[in-house]
């Protein structure tokens, strides 16, 4: 198994509060990704990161915030959430983005905001 | 706007049944189509990549397909621990971060 580990599993907030999710790797790889999943809906891609300091927006990334300070962390902060960001929440690495774009997947973060 | 269309959103199959998954897509340039295994409670796990029409690529009892508009998961003789939710993507050569899921079949295996 890749090595990404997503904190926290669960999280129960209510709406207002700031969140964020932490997305950590060992494998060093260079791109990061949040994406969420919603049923009815395919992963939507949130934010992403190619580098440290180096990120962009994804196709949903409305009421997010990312950081990246190192490579192995990536950050995910929900400023004050809503009720519409009741979702899960993966983390994603890839090494390149050439002939190996592979994604690998952590165990997500269910977050349910009240 | 990239889309991936996938069929059935359910299938129930008895063990030994083979039987396939399809995912539509429409997309602007295709630079790989992409099938993933998700596990209740857990993240997709890669299967296959698929770069061009006509290529196929084997795993154990599936086999993926690609044609210029669909891909085909076909799933040989399933056994129970096949039962998952198997996602379709694909990505547009036009930027590497733009990877479009499609929402899944979920399949069961009964025993």
């Amino acid at each position: 198994d890749a090595g990404i580990t997503q904190s926290p599993r669960h999280k129960v907030t209510e709406t207002g509060t700031p969140v964020t999710l932490r997305c950590h790797q060992t494998e060093n790889h260079r791109y990061m990704y949040w994406y969420r999943q919603d049923p009815g809906h395919g992963l939507r891609l949130i934010h992403y990161s190619y580098g440290v300091k180096d990120t962009d927006k994804g196709e949903v990334s409305d009421g997010y915030s990312v950081s990246r300070s190192k490579t192995e962390d990536f950050l995910l902060t929900l400023e004050s959430a809503t009720s519409s960001q009741t979702s899960v929440y993966f983390c994603a690495i890839s090494e390149s983005t050439g002939a190996n774009e592979k994604l690998f997947f952590g165990s997500g973060t269910q977050l349910s905001v009240l | 706007e990239d889309q991936v269309t996938q069929s059935p959103e359910a299938l129930r199959l008895q063990e030994g049944e083979s039987s396939s998954l399809n995912c539509s897509y429409t997309v602007s340039g295709l630079r790989g189509l992409f099938w993933y295994r998700q596990d209740p409670g857990k993240g997709p796990e890669f299967l296959f990549t698929l770069y061009s029409a006509g290529e196929e690529k084997e795993k154990e009892r599936l086999k993926a397909t690609l044609t210029k508009k669909e891909s085909f998961l076909h799933i040989t003789a399933p056994k129970p621990e096949d039962s998952a939710t198997y996602l379709c993507a694909v990505q547009a050569s036009g930027g590497y971060q733009k990877v479009t899921f499609g929402t899944g079949t979920k399949l069961q295996v009964i025993p």
